[in-house]
This record gives structure tokens, sequence and C-alpha cells, in this order.
């Protein structure tokens, strides 16, 4: 079955301890994004990536890090996380940047205490 | 700097057809507008996307406006199941990438 898959689902942890949020995708796509989503704010683009080693900043960059070694897989890094980084997340790909539908995940709810 | 504004919320009688607008009065000519929804916190589905032409599949129909400065999505017989949040959206190309805006979408409910 075609999808996005996300890891861990549900994740609670302190200010400052390194997390990592996988995301994998098995439909051999180009194009890999991350989202935030915050009540009133909609989706929020974090980071994407247009291939492999290829990454680039979305809106709302800060505090995180990507990294795309893989086709399949883009891992969202949290160095030091804080708890203005709480907040629902999703990992989304495409099969090319433009012009087509982009597959969400089931999304990861981070909170950083 | 919103690049697509929407209304907050929508009502829609179940059997009709639910009209939801878009502003993206900023958008540029290579800049597609997509739209998606979500139903409760799940990964936003996709639904419709477009450049310039009118496009229609088996969800929903697309009407953008000549100059494209704005769009209506458009669910020909709505059911209680399209109750969800509608974005739009406009991908914009920056230095070669491509970066999605998601507005902060509309809260579509049909009534029985």
């Amino acid at each position: 079955e075609a999808q996005v898959t996300q890891n861990p689902r549900y994740l609670i942890t302190v200010t400052g301890k390194k997390l990592t949020v996988t995301c994998s995708q098995n439909m051999n796509h180009e194009y890999m994004s991350w989202y935030r989503q915050d009540p009133g704010l909609g989706l929020r683009q974090i980071y994407y990536s247009m291939n492999v080693e290829v990454t680039d900043k979305g809106d709302v960059p800060e505090g995180y890090k990507v990294s795309r070694k893989e086709k399949r897989n883009f891992p969202l890094i949290l160095e030091s996380p804080s708890p203005n980084q709480t907040s629902l997340y999703f990992c989304a790909s495409s099969l090319r940047s433009g012009g087509v539908e982009q597959y969400f995940g089931p999304g990861t709810r981070l909170t950083v205490t | 700097d919103a690049k697509t504004t929407q209304p907050p919320s929508m009502d829609c009688a179940e059997g009709r057809a639910a009209n939801l607008p878009c502003n993206h009065s900023t958008i540029s000519g290579n800049e597609y507008v997509y739209w998606y929804r979500q139903i409760h916190s799940q990964g936003p589905q996709y639904i419709i996307h477009g450049l310039k032409n009118n496009e229609t599949n088996e969800m929903a129909s697309l009407i953008i406006t000549e100059d494209r400065k704005s769009s209506t999505l458009i669910l020909p017989h709505a059911t209680l199941r399209d109750t969800a949040v509608y974005y739009c959206i406009v991908r914009v190309v920056i230095w070669g990438g491509n970066q999605f805006y998601f507005g902060t979408g509309t809260s579509l409910t049909v009534i029985p």
C-alpha cells in the first residue's frame, strides 16, 4: 500500500533533549516536506527536499534540521526542543515538486515541557 | 504576509453545492493553486489543483478567475462526510525550490 509513515505518532519530551521524528515513503517520490500545524495558524512548511541531498528552508525553519540521504526517508531533527515547538507535525511527499498531489502522513503530536 | 485568504467558516445544506472562495491576489503566473481538506487532525487530503484553466475531477470543481487573483472550490452535492477544514494553497517557486503556503482554512459544516 502506497503510504507515508511517521514515527512516533505521539511524543512527550523535555526542553533541550534532542529528538528525531522519522518520515518514510514507499512511492519513490522525489519531493518531501515537513509541516507544523498550530491552532489558528493552519499548516506552515518547515523544510522541504527536492531530491536526495537537496534540502531547503520553508517558512518556519528555525530550531529544526533535516537530512535526505535516501530517497524514501526524510527525518526531522530537533537538536534542542523548546516548548514553542509543541505542535502537530506532518510529513508529506509527492512525485515531483509541482503540478501533482502531496500525500500526507498521519501526523506526530509533539509536546515539549 | 498571507499568500491566501479564506473565510474562517461556512455552512452548507446536505445535497446542495458548497462554494468555497479563496483570494490569492499576489499569485504569480507560474504558481499553482491547490485545495486540500483535513478531517479532525488527520493528514490533509488532496482534492484538486489548477494553474489557469478551470478543473474538474470526481471530488470537486475548481474555478479560477481570469486574472487568477481568486478561485472557488465547488463540491457539487455536499454530504455530511464533507464536513472538514478546507485549505487553499499556493505553490511558490523560490530560487528553483518549491514552497507551499497553506492558508488558515475554511471550516465547512454540512448540515442535515
